[in-house]
């Protein structure tokens, strides 16, 4: 029935070491999204795909990259995760962009660095 | 001009309550007020949203208000739930925009 997957649901990386969060839809959607979400805190969004025209958001560090190899899937890389990436990161869908269109959500990955 | 600010950060009610939650925000181009559901260990979900052309929707037990001329818009929960103990997210957008999130309230209904 889940139609936003995230793998994996907990992800312990070290401190440096490259690491790739992995997020796939049943829905057919156009739009996927990556947020990051710390304790206590709003979802932030770091990037989003509108079909494969990528949409970066001016705050979101260098250190975050994105592939969506195809409209199913679609991959949030850390190429060098620091103590402050430690996070819950969230990927969601959307049928198209635009006010009004509901976003579905995966479970998240939870990130720890160590 | 894109910040959504959500009150209270935490809530506790009794069941059988009235939870109520409360937005406000600056730009007057939104056009789109959801609200999102969020348990723990999950991801969000859309519980009810609305558009400033009305001032208020109501879902079974939910109910958005909505009031244009000050920039705010709230969710009450009636007859609340110890189900319905979960963070609530009040959110916007306008045009093809994405969504801007205030930054939750933490709900919890007692027994």
């Amino acid at each position: 029935d889940a139609m936003v997957i995230q793998n994996p649901r907990y992800q312990v990386t070290q401190f440096g070491k490259p690491v790739t969060l992995s997020c796939s839809q049943t829905l057919n959607h156009n739009v996927m999204y990556w947020y990051q979400q710390k304790s206590s805190q709003a979802p932030k969004l770091l990037f989003h795909y509108y079909d494969k025209d990528f949409n970066n958001e001016a705050d979101t560090p260098d250190n975050f990259q994105s592939r969506r190899p195809n409209t199913s899937f679609c991959f949030l890389d850390i190429r060098s995760p620091g103590l402050g990436d430690a996070a819950m990161y969230l990927c969601a869908t959307s049928r198209d962009r635009g006010a009004g269109t509901e976003a579905f959500f995966g479970q998240g990955t939870r990130l720890t660095v160590v | 001009q894109q910040q959504v600010k959500q009150s209270p950060q935490s809530l506790i009610v009794q069941k059988g309550g009235i939870s109520i939650i409360n937005c406000a925000y600056e730009n007057t181009a939104f056009d789109y007020f959801p609200w999102y559901q969020q348990f723990p260990g999950k991801g969000p979900a859309l519980l009810i949203a609305i558009r400033p052309d009305v001032s208020e929707k109501k879902e079974g037990r939910f109910t958005i208000s909505f009031n244009k001329s000050a920039k705010q818009f709230s969710l009450h929960i009636m007859d609340s739930q110890p189900g319905d103990s979960a963070t609530y997210f009040c959110a916007a957008s306008k045009g093809y925009s994405t969504l801007t999130f205030g930054k939750g309230t933490m709900l919890l209904v007692s027994p």
